[in-house]
């Protein structure tokens, strides 16, 4: 299958501070990346649809100021949050939309493998 | 908005029987329903798809089966095995360059030996 890099794996960060997270598709295109927020034992909530070459999309009660995304190849998105605190603190998990370049199936997700972000 | 339920939440059974999961979309528009299987500190992998022009898939030990008139779609496991522990979600999607998928809140699955 596909394959879908995100990085860094895990992160500590002092409160205050910003923090990069990356997520690229090394063997395909991707127009359209995902960004998710992942609490312990619950499910994938939708953050942003980050959209190559245009501002993101961004879901109801996500400050877009406070998380920002940037796509700005067909292969690479990246998300910032910005001045994080503890509250931040979670699994971040991004995905990547293989769009009918790939044999018989078109519009599948591909995830990265996460990042843990912790805020001290 | 769109709104996928997924249920049950938890679900224990004995290796070899079937494992059921059900979800419920809102979205009538909605024609591409996924299932993904989470490992413990892994990343969610596609196992089975569908779309709403079939009725019914089937992969090997996994099946899934789709309802379009009443928006429910189920996930079967047959002859379940240790490996099958994880927690899945369903999703439903419109097919779409545009479109996101929404998740369902997720199963545990775990497999007694």
């Amino acid at each position: 299958g596909a394959v879908v890099s995100q990085h860094p794996s895990r992160v500590i960060c002092k409160s205050g501070t910003s923090v990069k997270i990356e997520c690229r598709s090394l063997d395909f295109q991707a127009t359209t990346m995902f960004w998710y927020r992942q609490f312990p034992k619950q499910s994938l909530m939708l953050m942003a649809t980050s959209n190559e070459g245009s501002k993101a999309t961004y879901e109801q009660g996500v400050e877009k100021d406070k998380f920002l995304i940037n796509h700005a190849s067909l292969t690479l998105s990246t998300l910032t949050v910005t001045s994080a605190h503890p509250e931040d603190s979670s699994f971040y998990i991004c995905s990547a939309r293989d769009w009918g370049s790939r044999g018989l199936y078109k519009n599948i997700q591909y995830f990265g493998a996460g990042t843990r972000l912790s805020v001290l | 908005g769109e709104n996928v339920e997924q249920h049950p939440s938890t679900l224990s059974v004995q290796e070899g029987d079937s494992a059921v999961i059900k979800c419920t979309y809102s979205d009538s528009a909605s024609n591409y329903f996924p299932w993904y299987k989470q490992e413990l500190g892994k990343r969610p992998q596609l196992i089975i798809d569908i779309r709403s022009n079939v009725g019914e898939k089937k992969d090997q030990r996994i099946a899934v089966t789709l309802n379009k008139t009443a928006k429910h779609f189920s996930l079967h496991i047959t002859e379940t095995q240790p490996e099958d522990s994880a927690v899945y979600f369903c999703a439903a999607s419109r097919d779409s360059s545009a479109s996101k998928i929404i998740f369902g809140s997720g199963t545990r699955l775990s497999i007694r030996p």
